[in-house]
């Protein structure tokens, strides 16, 4: 059975830095790229970041490109999300999902999410 | 990037009712499309994938239509299961999705 387990979310002052994590069990963790999707309180999905199987592959939402590193490591079965700089409308509920193949897929699976808050 | 509209944003509709929600790229995206179901305190559900093929175990009253730059998302006769918020998520170019589409009971 597939599991993403998503850990790290916090209460962070703006301008502070957090570190996102996904456990993946129940699949090949390196056949898979993997992305991070956010939802803000009471509000639509945004996707955030995607990288590819290696990771030698990532992109990035303009409203994080610069803040944010995605990252993984394939022995551990797990994604990171850094986040930098954060600021209050990076508050949102932050979903690790398992594309279906390359990164060029759909999200055939989603943890439950860990909640960002960014405030002072 | 690639601009994905969805209407309308919300629907009111009853058990058994045919309900169609429109999804549209900024640009074509060929057949590059997903669907999406949440439901409250919920991670999304994929329901459809290459504009209209369904995702195994997705009941068959759930299809999907379309190609370049308009899209559909068709259930069938409407079941309670069904009232939550749908969204469409185009993967040509990287990721985007749509603002959703909350079905509400009547």
């Amino acid at each position: 059975e597939v599991q993403l387990v998503e850990s790290g979310g916090v209460v962070v002052q703006p301008g502070g830095s957090l570190r996102l994590s996904c456990a993946a069990s129940g699949f090949t963790f390196d056949d898979y790229a993997m992305h991070w999707v956010r939802q803000a309180p009471g509000k639509g999905l945004e996707w955030v970041s995607l990288i590819n199987w290696d990771g030698g592959y990532t992109y990035y939402a303009d409203s994080v490109k610069g803040r944010f590193t995605i990252s993984r490591d394939n022995r551990k079965n797990s994604l990171y999300l850094q986040m930098n700089s954060l600021r209050a409308e990076d508050t949102a509920l932050y979903y690790c999902a398992k594309s279906n193949g390359g990164y060029d897929n759909p999200l055939g699976y989603w943890g439950q999410g860990t909640l960002v808050t960014v405030s002072s | 990037d690639i601009q994905m509209t969805q209407s309308p944003s919300t629907l009111s509709a009853s058990v058994g009712d045919r309900v169609t929600i429109t999804c549209r790229a900024s640009q074509s995206i060929s057949s590059w499309l997903a669907w999406y179901q949440q439901k409250p305190g919920k991670a999304p559900k994929l329901l459809i994938y290459k504009a209209s093929s369904l995702e195994s175990g997705v009941p068959s009253r759930f299809s999907g239509s379309g190609s370049g730059t308009e899209f559909t998302l068709t259930i069938s006769s409407l079941q309670p299961d069904d009232f939550a918020t749908y969204y469409c998520q185009q993967y040509n170019s990287h990721s985007t999705f749509g603002p959703g589409t909350k079905v509400e009971i009547k």
